[in-house]
């Protein structure tokens, strides 16, 4: 079974850090690519970014609105992937996702997100 | 403002068929990029309903259905359930913002 479980939200002052932590068990986690996506209160879904695998050297790509703020990492000897965000404004309040990228095969590569944690409340406030 | 739109807001009575739109452009949906569905029950973390635009994981109904044409894609919900009341969300990928994901703004499905 496939269990993907963030930790380390909270509350922060506009313009501290926080880091997020996803420990993901059930799988082969160095094989896949990892993202996190956030939702604000009462709102839709949002991409952050994502790490791809080893293969692929980790290499990573974030939305817009978290570029240069938000840094992801992953250690693949624990299968724990990060956030690790940074000058955080209120606007980044939200409950964080870990979710995993499917694998592609030999016939298709679709990288849909087939398995979410439950997710963490991160709030910026003073 | 979504990338992709989605209506806000959907209803149905159990048994009904009900269809979600999500519109994009050229260079989203357009450009070929796969469309993934999402279902998040209140309280819950989403979970991949569909994805290459019409393939259901081995534990999602086969009530649920995807397509895709042009610049859109649909998700129908055929003999609509009290357990189907949720928000859906559509997903993509957009060239204009270098292969990013995106998602649409989500719709909610209510069972009168």
């Amino acid at each position: 079974e496939v269990y993907l479980v963030e930790s380390g939200g909270g509350l922060v002052q506009p313009g501290g850090s926080l880091r997020l932590s996803c420990a993901a068990s059930g799988f082969s986690f160095s094989d896949h690519y990892m993202d996190w996506v956030r939702q604000a209160p009462g709102k839709g879904l949002e991409w952050v970014g994502r790490t791809r695998n080893k293969v692929n050297i980790h290499s990573t790509q974030y939305a817009a609105s978290v570029n240069g703020r938000f840094t992801i990492s992953r250690d693949d000897s624990r299968n724990v992937l990060y956030l690790q965000m940074h000058s955080l404004k209120p606007d980044d309040t939200a409950v964080y996702y870990c979710a995993r990228e499917s694998e592609c095969t030999v016939a298709n590569c679709y990288r849909d997100l087939d398995y979410w944690g439950q997710g963490i409340l991160v709030t910026v406030s003073s | 403002q979504s990338v992709l739109t989605q209506p806000p807001s959907l209803s149905g009575a159990p048994g009904q068929r009900v269809t979600i739109s999500c519109t994009g452009s050229s260079s989203n949906i357009g450009a070929g990029y796969d469309v993934h569905w999402y279902q998040q029950l209140p309280g819950r973390a989403p979970k991949l309903l569909i994805f290459g635009n019409n393939n259901r994981p081995s534990d999602v109904p086969d009530r649920f259905s995807g397509s895709k044409s042009g610049t859109s894609a649909s998700l129908a919900i055929a003999g609509l359930q009290a357990e189907d009341e949720a928000d859906y969300y559509c997903q993509s990928y957009d060239s204009t913002l270098r292969d990013s994901r995106v998602f649409g703004g989500g719709t909610k499905v209510t069972v009168l």
